[in-house]
Parts: structure tokens; sequence; C-alpha cells
């Protein structure tokens, strides 16, 4: 069975420009996580996805981060413009369900630097 | 609001030997979830251990086991036989609708 995937894994932006990262989870995984990992931190949930509906993105800062899950399968996560403090790892992970006691796997991640 | 301490920033253990990192929650849920990740240096978070709130027995994989204890709130992994490739950064984390929480991580480094 294919893990979560991430493209791209790395990337290196200037600040005040755009970036996307793409994520596709685990088949037949109706959640979908994107998480923001600032280095020596544990992972912060931005928002999650039940199939194509937002379930929580009250952490998400919205004034320059988007995500979307048209479909229901993948997602993409979107910063216009970047600060510098946007440098970090962004995780996706999906989980069967939306539960408490659902296991989340995750993907690879996507290292961003923003000089 | 839930809260997950981890208050080893750091721990060594010997090749073969077993090791304990502590981990502590709080929740007013009374239903949630508590697991255990690995991330190596890829980057990675690598799924270990679940225990449930309602389990009455400690989870066991493998070389690794969880110290449930409900009362202290508090659920400890424990590597057994460690091993080289057991050097990486472990995070707790708790569940309780859904939205995971995680705690601030122990990095563990296996001497041989």
């Amino acid at each position: 069975e294919a893990g979560v995937a991430q493209s791209p894994r790395y990337k290196i932006i200037e600040k005040r420009q755009s970036v996307a990262f793409w994520c596709n989870p685990i088949s037949g995984h109706a959640t979908l996580y994107w998480y923001q990992q600032i280095l020596g931190q544990g992972p912060k949930l931005l928002i999650q996805f039940q199939n194509n509906g937002v379930v929580d993105d009250s952490q998400l800062p919205k004034d320059r981060f988007s995500a979307e899950r048209l479909k229901g399968v993948d997602s993409t996560l979107k910063i216009q413009p970047a600060k510098l403090e946007d440098s970090a790892v962004y995780l996706c992970a999906s989980s069967l369900n939306l539960a408490w006691g659902e296991t989340q796997y995750f993907g690879p991640g996507t290292r961003l630097l923003v000089l | 609001a839930q809260k997950i301490t981890q208050t080893q920033p750091g721990m060594f253990v010997q090749e073969k030997e077993a090791v304990t990192l502590d981990c502590t929650y709080d929740t007013s849920d009374p239903s949630y979830g508590l697991f255990w990740y690995k991330q190596p240096s890829s980057g990675e978070m690598i799924f270990l251990i679940y225990q449930g709130s309602y389990d009455q027995q400690n989870a066991t994989e493998g070389r690794y086991s969880l110290n449930f204890q409900k009362a202290r709130k508090s659920a400890n992994l424990v590597i057994s036989a460690s091993q080289l490739g057991d050097s990486a950064m472990y995070f707790c984390a708790m569940s309780a609708l859904g939205d995971m929480r995680f705690g601030a991580g122990t990095r563990l480094t296996v001497k041989p």
C-alpha cells in the first residue's frame, strides 16, 4: 500500500514570494491534515479536511495561508506572501476517518526555507 | 484544552539496553488516543504505537511498549534492546476530537 506522497521535498524562496505544496493521501483515507513543524518543535496542526470539507482551520494564518481539497483526495497548501518565519517543514498526514482513535500516517514532508 | 508534555529534551542509552521516554498529558475528554511517533533525521514521522483511553492493557508493538497510567495521565514509551537505528526524535501525541496535539519531543541517542 502506497504511503502519503508529498511534493516538492525541498523549496527555497525569497520572502514575499508565493509557494504551493501538494499532498496525496493514502488511498481510501477520508481525513487529511496539514501540519507545520518549526525546527526544534513538535508539529502544529494547520488545517484538517474530512473528504473535501474543512473540519478545523483555527490555527491556519488565513491572511497568507490557504488550502484546498477539491475532489476529496489530494490537497494543496499555499502560502502567499511568504515570511521569514514560515521557514519550516510542512507535513501532510491522512487517516481512515475522523475519530479520536484513528492513527495518522505522515508523508515525508516539504522543507521550506524563506530567505 | 489538551496538552502534551515531554520533559526530556535528550536521552542517551547504550546499545542493547532498554530506555523509557516520558510523556504526560492533560485533557478533560474521556475518550482519547495516545500515540508515539519516531522522526529520524530524514524528517518523516513514523507511527510506532497507539493506546486508547479505554484500553485496559498496555499496548505493545515488537520492541515498543507503552506504559499507560491513566490516573497519573502518563503514557511513557519503553524501547527494549535499543539499536543504533533507534537514534531519532520521538514525539508523544494525543488525539481527543480528531485533532492531534504533539509534545516537544525527546532526542534519543543510542551509543555503540
